[in-house]
């Protein structure tokens, strides 16, 4: 079975300051990773996606992420935070002929000014 | 604008009566789910629809039905609703079930609360 644990429910960070939300799976098999983002009052936007080949995932706004398979993470970052990243992240598996995604707990990005 | 399409955005509920959420997609995806999204849980699968005519179960499908109308609609019904329904609900879509590679694409959500 698969499952996606969100390390810390609520990460705070000041305005130009390195954004890491981390990410870490089980899974019998390699994964498919993914992370989405969702705004206030909003549904969920896909951010990136790891399925096959580089294991460095560049995504929309400037973040990206890492699928390490000897840590089982896949931890997201952006260099530099700005205040319209503020939202909630949540973290995402799937396997080959799953039939849904497995969503972690979610993660919610504050920055300050 | 191409997405998913959900209705009601807001709904209030005594406890007993019935609702349909409705949802509809313009993406041609083959697939498409519910989820529902409660504080500190992320979201649970409560059904899904791999291809038209066809539903299964999900996580959390007690006390909701389903119908897959056609390829584009795809509509959750809360027979008696309950406190423990009240809950965000988002409708998703995605390409194939086989090619779950490709992401979802969600709709805006519908908030319900049952009172």
């Amino acid at each position: 079975a698969q499952s996606v644990t969100q390390l810390g429910s609520h990460v705070s960070v000041s305005e130009g300051a390195l954004v890491l939300l981390r990410c870490n799976y089980s899974s019998s098999v390699p994964p498919y990773l993914f992370w989405y983002v969702q705004y206030p009052n909003q549904g969920l936007q896909l951010l990136l996606k790891y399925t096959t080949g580089a294991t460095l995932v560049k995504g929309i706004n400037g973040f990206e992420a890492e699928f390490k398979k000897s840590e089982t993470s896949f931890h997201l970052t952006k260099p530099s935070a700005h205040m319209s990243d503020a939202a909630e992240y949540f973290c995402a598996v799937s396997l080959t002929g799953a039939n849904n995604l497995f969503f972690g707990t979610g993660t919610r990005l504050t920055v300050i000014p | 604008n191409a997405g998913v399409t959900q209705t009601p955005k807001f709904q209030v509920l005594k406890t007993g009566q019935s609702m349909t959420l409705q949802c509809a997609q313009d993406m041609n995806h083959n697939s498409m789910y519910w989820y529902r999204q409660d504080p500190g849980m992320g979201l649970r699968l409560i059904y899904y629809s791999a291809s038209e005519g066809t539903t299964d179960k999900g996580e959390v499908p007690n006390g909701y039905n389903v119908s897959r109308l056609n390829k584009r609609e795809f509509s959750l019904r809360l027979e008696s609703a309950a406190p423990s329904q009240t809950s965000v609900y988002f409708c998703a879509s995605s390409e194939a079930v086989l090619r779950a590679n490709y992401g979802y694409t969600f709709g805006s959500g519908t908030r319900l609360t049952v009172v």
